[in-house]
């Protein structure tokens, strides 16, 4: 069963880099998944900001994509997510997950997320 | 890209059931039969309840039943329960990258 858990400050000054780790257990971060980061304003609905491969590829959601960089460390079995500029609007619970491809590569879900975790931007 | 299309709300009493819609496009809903579906309760994290259109994964009751149809998916939820109250999200596969929908909030009456 894999597990995932986010870490990382909880309140980020507006213009700042917000910064999250999430670190996988019971399983390997070299697998066959792809490793995300989605969001969720208070109140609000989910928004996909992008992903990673143990290869390094990544793909990012196209409104964030100026502002955002994932990246990958094997060696720890964790991925990270760094927001630059950020602003109130990017106060939100940031949840990571892993993007199954399928017991056959064709497919596309989201199987495991961890609990979340409450960034606030405020000065 | 552009949110996915749901209600904002729909409602049931215990023992019926209700269906959940998810408008997109060629490019998302219309072009790959990999949409699913998330059930979350407050304060909790997405559960997932279907993917790739219909299949159900170990676990989630077979009251929970999703289709499609061109650009828009359906989630169905029979035999309604009181748990069962929650927000539903769908989730497309878009090329390279993945849209949610804005989220339905289900009210059990």
């Amino acid at each position: 069963q894999v597990q995932l858990q986010e870490s990382g400050p909880g309140l980020v000054k507006p213009s700042g880099t917000l910064s999250l780790t999430c670190a996988v257990s019971g399983g390997s971060i070299s697998s066959s998944n792809w490793w995300s980061w989605v969001r969720q304003p208070p109140g609000k609905g989910l928004e996909w900001i992008g992903e990673i491969y143990h290869s390094g590829s990544t793909n990012y959601n196209p409104s964030l994509k100026s502002r955002v960089t994932i990246s990958v460390d094997k060696s720890k079995n964790q991925f990270s997510l760094k927001l630059s500029s950020v602003t109130a609007a990017d106060t939100a619970v940031y949840y990571c997950a892993s993007r199954s491809l399928g017991a056959y590569g064709s497919g596309s879900y989201f199987d495991y997320w961890g609990q979340g975790t409450l960034v606030t931007v405020s000065s | 890209q552009s949110a996915l299309t749901q209600p904002r709300s729909v409602s049931g009493s215990p023992g019926q059931s209700v269906t959940i819609s998810c408008t997109g496009t060629s490019s998302d809903v219309g072009g790959y039969n990999y949409v699913s579906w998330y059930q979350q309760h407050p304060g909790k994290a997405p559960k997932l309840m279907i993917y790739d259109v219909s299949k159900r994964p170990s676990g989630v009751p077979d009251r929970f039943s999703g289709s499609k149809s061109g650009n828009t998916a359906s989630l169905t939820i029979s035999g309604l329960q009181a748990e069962d109250e929650a927000d539903y999200y769908c989730c497309s596969y878009a090329g390279s990258h993945v849209v949610f929908g804005g989220g339905t909030k289900l009210t059990v009456l």
